[in-house]
């Protein structure tokens, strides 16, 4: 699997968009992008995923890069709720059932 | 829609006893089960999978064991828990099929083996 970075963490005002990089240069092409988050002391929520193009859902926008070696996760109006941390996680056929999750974004979301 | 569940929620277990936790699943049929754990502080590891009833496949060598007696039912089990078997332990499940299947993860049971 592709090996990710993401800042150790990120602050942000309730109400405001959070945006999330995630770095993932030595990505395949046919390796997916995921995002999943996790609340403290909770299992971990899956939000999105994306191959090439952007995507949306009822949760965040997944914007990838042309070159696909770098994704940004988009929370357009974050809430305090939404204080987690953030995974990006690369995958695909090859990865067999294993989901490799790395250090993760703390998103701090501040009222 | 499909929900997962997992009991209990938490746990606190002497040295050397047997555990049972476990997982259901509800809404779909045919699922992929995994067990993963996750120590404090750090990311998740794989600990078993399933891909049907009575199949398994252990990731990482230890004193657990995995268990699919029925479609929707994944458990967990240690005849004797060890001290650095504390952490979080979560069950997830998958849609069989397609090139990369998305997990979805229950609450977790948080184990605490003194």
């Amino acid at each position: 699997d592709a090996k990710t970075t993401q800042p150790p963490s990120m602050d942000c005002a309730e109400g405001r968009a959070a945006n999330l990089p995630c770095n993932h240069s030595t990505i395949s092409g046919n390796e997916y992008v995921y995002w999943y988050r996790q609340i403290h002391s909770q299992g971990p929520q899956y939000i999105i995923h994306g191959l090439k193009n952007n995507e949306t859902n009822e949760m965040a926008s997944l914007i990838i890069t042309e070159d696909r070696k770098s994704s940004t996760l988009i929370l357009p109006h974050a809430t305090l709720r939404d204080t987690a941390v953030y995974y990006c996680i690369v995958r695909g056929e090859t990865s067999g059932s294993r989901l490799t999750f790395g250090e993760g974004t703390q998103l701090t979301v501040n009222p | 829609s499909q929900t997962i569940h997992q009991w209990p929620a938490t746990l606190v277990q002497p040295v050397g006893s047997p555990l049972s936790l476990e997982c259901t699943v509800e809404g779909t049929s045919n699922p992929n089960l995994y067990w993963y754990r996750q120590a404090a502080g750090r990311g998740l590891q794989l600990l078993f999978y399933s891909v049907g009833i009575g199949q398994i496949s252990s990731e990482v060598p230890q004193n657990l064991s995995a268990s699919r007696p029925q479609d929707r039912q994944f458990i967990l089990s240690s005849k004797k828990l060890l001290l650095s078997d504390s952490g979080f332990y979560l069950c997830a499940w998958s849609v069989r099929g397609g090139l990369v299947e998305t997990q979805y993860f229950g609450p977790g049971t948080r184990l605490l083996v003194l």
